[in-house]
């Protein structure tokens, strides 16, 4: 079945505490991308991959990291995590190029910093 | 860039009635138009697509029209029933840069719908 993977889907962590969450995905989709969904504020990209090894800022970067050393793999990196990280996460792959541009969701991480 | 604005943020609308949310979008050059779903406690899902090639696209009860000169294009539900009670997103495909053959979605903020029993 094709689908992404997050873990965990809840985490609940102080305050600088480092954390990752995990996304991986079975399509062999060349393009993932990590969304935080705030309400009344939708989806705001944070960080995307093109490709292995290529990785570049979204809208809201500051106070994450991503890394993409395999395909399936784009972990998203919480160094120092603040309370105002606290939100719902989503990882999402897709092929990119194609006419069907189609995203492909894992289930979310709900995340609180306190 | 692209802006995609996504109107109302929320939509209330008595089961059996149609509802309709609206985005709107800046760059001419944009092509392909997908609608998602997202139900409570889960990821968004595309439930109907539309390229620019198209005015107005069916699947049972849920259409996407699209005018291409205003650049704005809409998702109607028709006898909404509880089930389609969730959030859903436009988004927008434009290309990472112009001479760029690789795509990106740009997303609408979102609409609640509520369907009253």
């Amino acid at each position: 079945e094709a689908q992404v993977t997050q873990n965990p889907r809840y985490l609940i962590t102080v305050t600088g505490k480092k954390l990752t969450v995990t996304c991986s995905q079975n399509m062999n989709h060349e393009y993932m991308s990590w969304y935080r969904q705030d309400p009344g504020l939708g989806l705001r990209q944070i960080y995307y991959s093109m490709n292995v090894e290529v990785t570049d800022k979204g809208d809201v970067p500051e106070g994450y990291k991503v890394s993409r050393k395999e395909k399936r793999n784009f972990p998203l990196i919480l160094e120092s995590p603040s309370p105002n990280q606290t939100s719902l996460y989503f990882c999402a792959s897709s092929n990119t190029g194609t006419v069907n541009t189609e995203a492909f969701f894992g289930q979310g991480t709900r995340l609180t910093v306190v | 860039g692209e802006n995609v604005e996504q109107h109302p943020s929320t939509l209330s609308v008595q089961e059996g009635d149609s509802a309709v949310i609206k985005c709107t979008y800046s760059d001419s050059a944009s092509n392909y138009f997908p609608w998602y779903k997202q139900e409570l406690g889960k990821g968004p899902q595309l439930i109907i697509d539309i390229r620019s090639n198209v005015g107005e696209k069916k699947d049972q009860r849920i259409a996407v029209t699209l005018n291409k000169t205003a650049k704005h294009f809409s998702l109607h539900i028709t006898e909404t029933q509880p089930e389609d009670s969730a959030v859903y997103f436009c988004a927008v495909r434009v290309p990472f840069t112009r001479a760029d053959s690789n795509y990106q979605l740009i997303w609408g903020a979102g609409t609640k719908l509520i369907i009253k029993p």
